[in-house]
């Protein structure tokens, strides 16, 4: 059975913090994925990675940093979180052999006070 | 422009009919095709794909192609009250690309 694994399904954070959320897949896939996903504006691309300690800018980097420095992992950094990261961040991955289907981790809806 | 489109609904049907949820995209290098249902709190989970043009059956759910008008559908026959959620349509070229997603009730 396919997996991705978010670490934290629920996290409140203060304005401020330094904010990791971490991703983890087992289907040795290439292409890993954050999204953020808010009401009326869907999933929107944040950071991706094709290879590990490769990164690629999504449609909303601002705030934002990736580390990925294992295949499996691919983590988000939030800098300095503010009230406006308030969200469902949601990690995926796909590999590079087929249909690149999307799967994705639980979700991770995080609060910043 | 988004780059992938659906009509936001929110749609209802009663229980038993067929659904329909349209979906256009932009990019004419777009590859494969997807449909995921997403229920409230919880991640998308994948319903079908699709690369050819024409149909594509899998049990209840249709996924319909047409390139040339850069359109793609999705039929929910006999329609359940368990369909209710949001189905998220997104097209692949070199990455995903996410519609806003459609509410669909199916109303017992």
């Amino acid at each position: 059975d396919v997996k991705v694994t978010q670490s934290s399904r629920y996290l409140v954070k203060r304005t401020g913090e330094k904010v990791f959320l971490e991703c983890v897949q087992d289907m040795d896939h290439e292409n890993m994925f954050w999204y953020r996903q808010d009401p009326g504006l869907g999933l929107r691309l944040i950071y991706f990675s094709y290879d590990v300690k490769m990164k690629e800018k999504g449609d909303i980097p601002e705030g934002y940093s990736v580390s990925r420095e294992k295949k499996e992992r691919f983590s988000l950094i939030l800098e300095s979180a503010s009230t406006n990261q308030t969200s469902m961040y949601l990690c995926a991955s796909t590999g590079d052999r087929g249909v690149p289907e999307a799967f994705f981790g639980q979700g991770t809806r995080l609060t910043v006070v | 422009q988004k780059e992938v489109e659906q009509n936001s609904g929110p749609l209802s049907v009663p229980e038993g009919a067929i659904a329909s949820l349209n979906c256009t995209y932009s990019d004419r290098g777009s590859q494969s095709f997807f449909w995921y249902r997403q229920y409230s709190g919880k991640s998308p989970e994948l319903i079908m794909f699709i690369y050819s043009n024409g149909d594509k059956e899998d049990g209840r759910f249709t996924a319909q192609l047409n390139k040339a008008s850069q359109y793609v559908s999705l039929l929910i026959r006999d329609s359940q009250p368990s369909d209710s959620a949001t189905y998220l349509c997104a097209s692949f070229g070199n990455q995903f690309y996410f519609g806003t997603g459609t509410s669909l009730t199916v109303i017992p």
